[in-house]
């Protein structure tokens, strides 16, 4: 089993629309969770860290069910330019004081006019 | 503010070619990462870095590949020699706040080396 798992995508959905996105991860002792957003041929960017409990910012809620291992993303409204690839982030302690950052697949998302 | 700086930013080769990528990572920050970057893999951490010593090279797929970092401000990673299936999209990152705690520092991207080996 993958260490962070995305649902596969791509979601094509219009403009105004709300979308959600998942991922799970397999090592329950993860301590760090984000969602970081890849613009076609672009960098990664952070876009907001997940918090326990629940987090928004704008249009978007990031949420965590540490119990099943699980990480959501809503995005409501959604625009143009929320068009790209969302990464999920986890990180998970190691021996050592530096903890392992781990990033998902992805899941694209386009957002049509 | 200069952000992560990356070069070459693409690069074709032939394979048993040697490549050398380099990175400048934002001045102050203490911790440097590789990545690389497919559709098959998606991004995998290469190795990193805290305080230009290596921390954790578990990801360096074999000894082909190397990386070095002599100072802050620089980082190389090398490969010698290439192979068509090195052929990725190699990130940098660098971040200042990493060690673990609740606060996990977010890592800031280079725009990344475009490789292909043929």
């Amino acid at each position: 089993r993958k260490e962070v798992e995305q649902d596969p995508g791509p979601f094509n959905v219009p403009e105004g629309a709300t979308v959600a996105f998942n991922c799970t991860y397999s090592n329950s002792a993860s301590q760090s969770f984000f969602w970081y957003r890849q613009d076609c041929r672009k960098e990664p960017k952070l876009l907001m860290s997940v918090y326990s409990s629940g987090n928004e910012d704008g249009r978007f809620t990031a949420q965590l069910n540490r119990a099943s291992q699980y990480i959501s993303l809503l995005i409501r409204d959604s625009k143009l330019s929320d068009s790209a690839t969302y990464l999920c982030v986890v990180t998970q302690p190691k021996r050592s004081s530096y903890d392992k950052v781990i990033f998902g697949p992805g899941t694209s998302l386009s957002v049509i006019p | 503010d200069a952000g992560v700086i990356q070069s070459p930013r693409h690069e074709v080769t032939e394979m048993g070619q040697e490549v050398t990528l380099r990175c400048k990572p934002i001045s102050g920050h203490d911790y440097l990462f590789w990545y690389r970057q497919t559709m098959m893999r998606g991004l995998e951490l290469l190795i990193y870095f805290n305080n230009n010593v290596p921390i954790d090279d578990s990801g360096m797929p074999e000894d082909r590949f190397s990386a070095k970092m002599p100072n802050a401000s620089f980082s190389t990673l090398k490969i010698q020699p290439s192979e068509p299936r090195d052929s990725a999209v190699y990130f940098c990152a660098s971040s200042s706040r990493y060690r673990r705690s609740s606060n996990t520092g977010e890592l800031f991207f280079g725009e990344g080396s475009r490789l292909t080996v043929l």
